[in-house]
């Protein structure tokens, strides 16, 4: 059981958008920074987005991170098939002292 | 170029010890922490604990603390996961990942696959 929820699942067709929510509580998402991972089918994660809405550089404006109270979404706009991956998010628990994930949402480009 | 690259696959027995590593280049070795991530067969992300290459300054999550060693050796720029004893349970994708801060990880190693088998 992982300390941050995420749905297993999501889909929706190409070119369309998606969201992926991320929930916890206040030891968590609530006071500490957000951020998201993509892993692709066989490969290592790559981050995509940090301190909740924060992109590196290489990533595209296509994915977007927000934060609301002890929830974050991440959103991806003009879906690819490229994009079919797991998306993970994490954050630091001050309760734990650890960093913590969620359990992983599979996307599936339609 | 900015890269970790990790050890190779390793098939081992139960109760046999394992020393991974992850070599940092491109960047200023001492300046990320560095972080080992689990991922067992078919599940997702566990972060096992860190390291800061500075002063070797370490954390275990609690449910990893006393079964496995997180250590660096700066002046080969490289860090290291291991153990004294395998378990058939360690069978796993274990991922170096470095950050700027300790929240969040913006560095990858593609992994090292742990197979513990008898």
């Amino acid at each position: 059981q992982s300390v941050l929820t995420q749905p297993p699942s999501v889909s929706a067709a190409p070119g369309q958008k998606v969201t992926i929510s991320c929930s916890g509580s206040s030891s968590n998402i609530g006071n500490n920074y957000v951020s998201w991972y993509q892993q692709l089918p066989g490969t290592a994660p790559k981050l995509l987005i940090y301190d909740n809405s924060q992109r590196p550089s290489e990533i595209p404006d296509r994915f977007s991170g927000s934060k609301s109270g002890t929830s974050a979404t991440l959103g991806i706009t003009g879906l690819q098939t490229g994009d079919e991956a797991d998306y993970y998010c994490g954050t630091w628990d001050s309760s734990l002292r650890d960093v913590v994930f969620g359990g992983g949402t599979k996307l599936t480009v339609l | 170029e900015v890269q970790v690259v990790q050890s190779g696959a390793e098939v081992k027995k139960p109760g046999e010890s394992l020393r991974i590593s992850c070599k940092g280049s491109g960047y200023s070795f001492t300046s990320y922490w560095i972080n080992w991530v689990r991922q067992m067969p078919g599940k997702g992300l566990e972060w096992m604990g860190r390291i800061d290459p500075s002063d070797s300054y370490t954390k275990y999550r609690p449910s990893f603390q006393g079964h496995v060693t997180i250590s660096v050796d700066k002046s080969i720029s490289t860090a290291y996961l291991q153990w004294s004893s395998l378990k058939v349970s360690d069978t796993a994708i274990y991922y170096c990942a470095c950050g700027r801060d300790y929240w969040y990880f913006d560095l990858w190693g593609r992994g090292t696959l742990v197979t513990v088998s008898s």
